[in-house]
């Protein structure tokens, strides 16, 4: 895990909530990410940072929305809008963009 | 299309035995090819990255191999332990700009004793 926290490990919603998910590293990297992970698929990018106040849209951004204020930080909103949130998601974060990534421990989303 | 096939699917082996996974990819242009042990519940964690001229790399017992000409890797691991049980994930990534990480789905390697 080696620096990035996640929290909280486990989480549960209601249908038609909006719910962050924390992502904290102290590696002083400046790359952040927050991935996908469902059952028999491979990690799906949702968004990432190249540089603190700068994000970009992955491949599965709708319903999704972050921000990067600080370059520890990168918390991942997931809304109402997303129609299938349940998911373990990952952030993971490298020295410089496209670097070798450092993944956290995982949140597990479940939409009740 | 970018794709990163991995085989097989899944792997039983006893303690002490050796394995190979697969890892077959289409990515192009291609920039580096990284292999990932996850824990079941758990993050990723690197094991090997290798460049276009890196033909073969080694962390510990494992030891992974490149060959960009006919795009396939594979990751060997020698003498598995019961702390092998994973999944491991190969992903390429693309010369190109903004992220392109292209992830495979795994292999579920079960080591039993």
């Amino acid at each position: 895990d080696g620096g990035i926290t996640q929290s909280p490990k486990y989480l549960f919603r209601k249908e038609g909530q909006n719910v962050t998910l924390s992502c904290e590293q102290n590696l002083n990297h400046d790359a952040m990410y927050w991935y996908r992970q469902d059952p028999g698929q491979g990690l799906r990018l949702i968004y990432y940072s190249q540089i603190v106040n700068d994000f970009q849209k992955g491949d599965i951004a709708e319903g999704y929305s972050v921000s990067r204020e600080k370059k520890e930080s990168f918390p991942l909103t997931v809304t109402s809008a997303q129609k299938n949130p349940t998911a373990f998601y990952l952030c993971a974060s490298s020295i410089v963009f496209d670097g070798k990534q450092f993944f956290g421990p995982g949140t597990r989303l479940t939409v009740l | 299309k970018n794709q990163v096939e991995q085989s097989p699917q899944s792997l039983i082996i006893l303690e002490g035995k050796n394995c190979t996974l697969q890892c077959n990819y289409t990515v192009s242009p291609f920039s580096n090819l990284r292999w990932y042990k996850q824990d079941t519940g758990r993050g990723p964690v690197s094991l090997t990255i290798m460049t276009f001229s890196e033909n073969t790399k080694s962390n510990g017992r494992y030891t992974a191999t490149l060959d960009a000409d006919t795009k396939q890797s594979s990751l060997h691991i020698t003498a598995s332990q019961l702390s092998d049980s994973a999944s491991y994930i190969c992903v390429v990534s693309a010369q190109q700009a903004g992220t392109a990480l292209i992830f495979g789905k795994g292999t579920t390697l079960s080591v039993s004793s």
